[in-house]
């Protein structure tokens, strides 16, 4: 069974594009987040959310939208894409003092 | 200067080598490390978790702390085509633990073991 899950796996999409990208964990975990790795497998944290309420905002475009419907889904939204928005999305959760596990990956390119 | 900082590599070393990957961070207050791999085209995974100085072995695995330096390592021994990974150091913020887990990565190093 697989414990963090996104999806798409792979998302290739024009400029100035709307997208968004799914995240769910069956590990009964409190804590979900997004991370950001660039090309150069620079990893960055974007968003972190603990029982639905988002508790870290990194210096991210407002074009980036986090939506947690439920503790088991954290789902990003993205509005405008850039060229500079191309990186694999990483989704994690974990108890809020534990270890993460992280998602397979959401590979995007933007054309 | 960046919080870590991870020579990016890549690194490629024959089958049974010993590998030292090494990242330096700027905060004293750091009590917790981690090493977290990579596999192409998968997420990071947990490898290994220390805290203050001093090793800690798990296997073919050490990780080793010195805060005096500001330094921390990851030894491999008797590394395998299977090590092939991006190694990526790991500190969470907060000297108390990981809460709400803001992990600040390294950049990470790209390992090839070659049979």
């Amino acid at each position: 069974d697989t414990a963090v899950s996104q999806t798409p796996k792979y998302l290739v999409t024009q400029m100035g594009n709307d997208k968004s990208i799914k995240c769910e964990q069956n590990l009964g975990h409190d804590t979900m987040y997004w991370y950001k790795q660039d090309s150069k497998k620079f990893l960055k944290i974007m968003f972190s959310y603990n029982n639905k309420e988002l508790i870290i905002n990194e210096t991210v475009p407002n074009r980036f939208s986090p939506k947690s419907p439920d503790k088991a889904h954290l789902n990003l939204h993205i509005n405008s894409l850039e060229l500079g928005d191309s990186a694999v999305y990483f989704c994690a959760s974990s108890q809020p003092r534990g270890r993460k596990f992280f998602g397979p990956g959401t590979r995007l390119t933007v054309l | 200067q960046k919080e870590v900082e991870q020579d990016p590599g890549p690194l490629s070393v024959p089958e049974g080598a010993i590998v030292s990957l090494n990242c330096t961070y700027s905060n004293s207050a750091f009590q917790y490390f981690m090493w977290y791999r990579q596999y192409s085209r998968k997420g990071p995974e947990l490898l290994m978790y220390t805290y203050s100085s001093g090793n800690k072995e798990d296997g073919r695995f050490t990780a080793q702390v010195d805060k005096s330096s500001k330094y921390i390592s990851l030894f491999i021994r008797d590394s395998q085509p299977s090590d092939s990974a991006t190694y990526l150091c790991a500190i969470p913020p907060n000297a108390g633990g990981t809460s709400y887990g803001k992990l600040t990565f390294g950049q990470g190093t790209i390992l090839t073991v070659h049979p």
